[in-house]
C-alpha cells in the first residue's frame, strides 16, 4: 500500500551542488506533479507530466529539470543549487479524470546553505 | 494566471467553536478540491465539488462551491483538536488543459482544548 514514495526525506546541500529528488508511484497513474511549498504557504507547481515521455513546465520551473522515462518514476533534478531553492518538495500523482484526487508523497525537506 | 486567495491565513480557536474558511478567485474553475495537510506529511483530499452551488457534508465539515464557480467555503462545526492542520483549496481550470490544479494560499488552523 505504498502510494507515492519520495526519497530522501531530508537533505542539506551546499550552494552550487546538484542532486536528484526521487519520486515513484505504484498506482499506475499517468499524471505526475512536482510542487514546492515554502514555509506557511500553499503549493507551487514546478513541472508536471501527463504520461511517460511527456513533461511540461509549471509555474516555477527555473533551476529544475525532470524526466519521465517510465509511468512509475518522475525524478526532479536540481543542477546548481541556490538558497532560493530551500523548500519542501512534494511529488503527487493522479488517475486520468481531472476531478480525481492528487495523491501526495510525504515530501523532501531540502536546505541549501 | 489563476489565483486563489484563502482567508483567514491563520486561525486559532478553542475546541467546540465553529469556523469558516474562504477560498476566492476572480477566475472560474471547473471544480474545486479541498485538502488538509498535517505537519511532515503531504496534503490529503477531503472533498471535490464540481457544480455551482453544490454543498457537500463530511461529518462536521460542510463545503460549498459558489454559484459562479469562482469561490468556495469550508465550515467546521464544533471544532476538535484533530481538525488542526493546513487547509488548502485547489481549483481545476475551466478552459485548456485539465491537468493542472491551482492551489490556494492556505489556512492554518489550530484547535486547542
Amino acid at each position: 500500500n505504498a502510494g507515492v514514495t519520495q526519497t530522501p526525506k531530508f537533505r542539506i546541500l551546499k550552494i552550487g551542488q546538484s542532486m536528484t529528488l526521487q519520486c515513484t508511484q505504484d498506482m499506475n497513474h499517468n499524471y505526475m506533479y512536482w510542487y514546492r511549498q515554502d514555509p506557511g504557504m500553499g503549493l507551487k507547481l514546478i513541472y508536471y507530466s501527463v504520461g511517460a515521455g511527456i513533461t511540461d513546465k509549471g509555474e516555477v520551473p527555473n533551476g529544475y529539470n525532470v524526466s519521465r522515462s517510465t509511468t512509475e518514476d518522475f525524478p526532479l533534478r536540481l543542477e546548481l543549487a541556490a538558497p532560493s531553492q530551500t523548500s519542501v518538495y512534494f511529488c503527487a500523482s493522479r488517475a486520468g479524470q481531472s476531478n480525481q484526487p492528487q495523491h501526495f508523497g510525504d515530501g523532501t525537506r531540502l536546505s541549501i546553505l | 494566471t489563476q489565483l486563489l486567495e484563502q482567508s483567514p491565513q491563520f486561525l486559532s480557536i478553542q475546541e467546540g467553536e465553529n469556523l469558516t474558511v474562504y477560498c476566492n478567485s476572480s477566475s472560474v474553475f471547473s471544480s474545486l478540491q479541498w485538502y488538509r495537510q498535517e505537519p511532515g506529511e503531504g496534503p490529503v483530499l477531503l472533498v471535490t465539488v464540481v457544480t455551482g452551488g453544490e454543498v457537500k457534508k463530511l461529518k462536521r465539515l460542510t463545503f460549498q462551491f459558489g454559484d459562479a464557480r469562482k469561490d468556495s467555503s469550508l465550515h467546521i462545526t464544533a471544532a476538535q483538536p484533530g481538525d488542526t492542520g493546513l487547509y488548502l483549496c485547489a481549483g481545476g481550470p475551466s478552459t485548456g488543459t485539465a491537468s493542472k490544479l491551482t492551489f490556494g494560499t492556505g489556512t492554518r488552523l489550530q484547535v486547542t482544548l
